[in-house]
């Protein structure tokens, strides 16, 4: 059983390029998550998406975006990059219809902005 | 809103010492903790988790109680061993129908030195 995958690995940037960040769920769940981690702190929320729709957003600007595809595999962009949005991104994948939608993380995108 | 506070770290520990790691939190409600681990280059894991006031959360020697008194959700392990040495991160998802993120701490480094 394939956990929650993630592409690519690392990826290097200069300021002002855009990047597309991909992340396929665990099989059988149908809600995707995403998180930026910088370096020494904890993850934080950028939004999830459920039935191909943001359902939550974290403090994140509109450079951030997302979507959600019918397979439920999402995809996170980042446009206009800056020195700060070097991170690690973090994809967690869900079942919606569980009491508590437990969230299961990939190996994540090592990103750096240049 | 919600916040969770742990313990500064790096904690340095000698294999088969005790481990107590501090975690209190902000939350209105009833929200569900955890404990998720990270590994050297890897995504999280999580490790252990607690839904409801008084519930004990255990997985791989490591326990934690969720204190509503206290809003504490320490992760204890009575004996260290060199293989558990990661960053431990405390959690909190909200309660309430549209809560679905994960609020994290800002992570503590432990190192268990044989």
């Amino acid at each position: 059983d394939a956990g929650v995958t993630q592409s690519p690995t690392h990826l290097i940037k200069t300021r002002g390029q855009q990047v597309t960040l991909r992340c396929s769920p665990k099989s059988g769940h149908d809600t995707v998550s995403w998180y930026q981690q910088a370096l020494g702190q904890g993850p934080q929320f950028i939004f999830q998406y459920y039935e191909e729709e943001e359902r939550q957003r974290g403090n994140f600007p509109d450079r951030f975006s997302g979507h959600q595809f019918p397979n439920y595999s999402s995809e996170l962009n980042v446009n206009a990059l800056l020195l700060g949005d070097s991170a690690l991104y973090l994809c967690a994948s869900s079942f919606d219809r569980l009491v508590l939608n437990e969230q299961f993380f990939g190996p994540g995108t090592r990103l750096t902005v240049l | 809103g919600n916040s969770v506070t742990q313990m500064e770290g790096p904690v340095t520990l000698s294999e088969e010492a005790f481990l107590t790691i501090n975690c209190t939190y902000t939350a209105t409600g009833y929200p569900s903790l955890f404990w998720y681990v990270q590994y050297p280059g890897e995504g999280l894991q999580l490790l252990l988790k607690a839904t409801k006031a008084d519930d004990k959360g255990s997985n791989k020697g490591f326990e934690a109680t969720y204190r509503k008194e206290t809003t504490s959700f320490h992760l204890e392990k009575g004996s260290v061993q060199v293989s558990d040495s990661a960053v431990y991160f405390c959690a909190l998802m909200g309660s309430g129908g549209s809560n679905y993120k994960l609020t994290f701490g800002k992570g503590t480094l432990l190192t268990v030195n044989p």
